[in-house]
C-alpha cells in the first residue's frame, strides 16, 4: 500500500524558516518523480515543487522560487521542502504527492496519483 | 500563470448528470493532454479521479468521465450519488515545466 506521510510544520514567523519531510511506503521512491503542493485555508491547491527521478532536476512554482528548495533521499525514501523566508502567504497545508506518468519516461509527472495527509505551516507574528 | 477557471458550483439530483468546465489557455490545457481532476472531501488530501484528461484509474467508478476541446476541459459526473458532494479541482500541465490548478468547484447533491 503507497503512504506518504508529512511531518514538520508549525507556527513560524514571518521570514523565518522551516523544513518539511515526506517519508515514503509502499512503493519503489527511486523511479517517482515527487510532488509538493499546498492548499492556504479555505482556498484551492497550487503547485509548489517537483523533483524529476530521470534527470534530478528540480522545479519551483515562481511564488517560492529562490525561497523553497525541494530536496529527496532516496536511500531513506523520503522527500523534503526546505522553507526559507517564510511569508504570510505561504501560511497552508503542504502535501506530499507521488508523480505518475502513464508514458514509458517523463521527466515530470502527467498527473498526481497519491497525496499524503498533508501538515500544516503557519507563518504569523 | 493564472489559476484555471472552474465555476463555483454545480448541483444536480441524484442519478442526473453534472459536467464541471475548466478553462484554460494554449499554454496550459490547449497545449497538453495532460489535464486531471482530483476530489477533495472536507479536510481530507485529494484523489485522483481522472487523468491525461479521459483515462480513469482503477478502483474510480466510471460514472466519472473527463473529455477536453480546445482551452476548456471537463469532468461529467453521471448518475449522481450522495457521496459525490464535495469539491473538485482540475489541473494541468503548463509551460516551462510547471502545473496550473483550478479554482475549484463544490458539487451538491439536491
Amino acid at each position: 500500500e503507497v503512504q506518504l506521510v508529512e511531518s514538520g510544520g508549525g507556527l513560524v514567523k514571518p521570514g523565518g524558516s522551516l523544513r518539511l519531510s515526506c517519508a515514503a511506503s509502499g512503493f519503489s521512491f527511486t523511479n517517482y518523480n515527487m510532488n509538493w503542493v499546498r492548499q492556504a485555508p479555505g482556498k484551492g491547491l497550487e503547485w509548489v515543487s517537483s523533483f524529476s527521478s530521470n534527470n534530478g532536476n528540480r522545479y519551483y512554482a515562481d511564488s517560492v522560487k529562490g525561497r523553497f528548495t525541494i530536496s529527496r533521499d532516496n536511500a531513506k525514501n523520503s522527500l523534503y521542502l526546505q522553507m526559507n523566508s517564510l511569508r504570510d502567504e505561504d501560511t497552508a497545508v503542504y502535501y506530499c504527492a507521488r508523480g505518475g506518468c502513464s508514458g514509458g519516461v517523463c521527466l515530470l509527472p502527467d498527473f498526481f496519483d497519491y497525496w499524503g495527509q498533508g501538515t500544516l505551516v503557519t507563518v504569523s507574528s | 500563470q493564472s489559476a484555471l477557471t472552474q465555476p463555483r458550483s454545480v448541483s444536480g439530483s441524484p442519478g442526473q448528470s453534472v459536467t464541471i468546465s475548466c478553462t484554460g489557455t494554449s499554454n496550459d490545457v490547449g497545449a497538453y493532454n495532460y489535464v486531471s481532476w482530483y476530489q477533495q472531501h472536507p479536510g481530507k488530501a485529494p484523489k485522483l479521479m481522472i487523468y491525461d484528461v479521459t483515462k480513469r484509474p482503477s478502483g474510480v467508478p466510471d460514472r466519472f468521465s473527463g473529455s477536453k476541446s480546445d482551452n476548456t476541459a471537463s469532468l461529467t459526473i453521471s448518475g449522481l450519488q450522495p457521496e459525490d458532494e464535495t469539491d473538485y479541482y482540475c489541473c494541468s500541465y503548463a509551460a516551462s515545466h510547471s502545473y496550473v490548478f483550478g479554482t475549484g468547484t463544490k458539487v451538491t447533491v439536491l
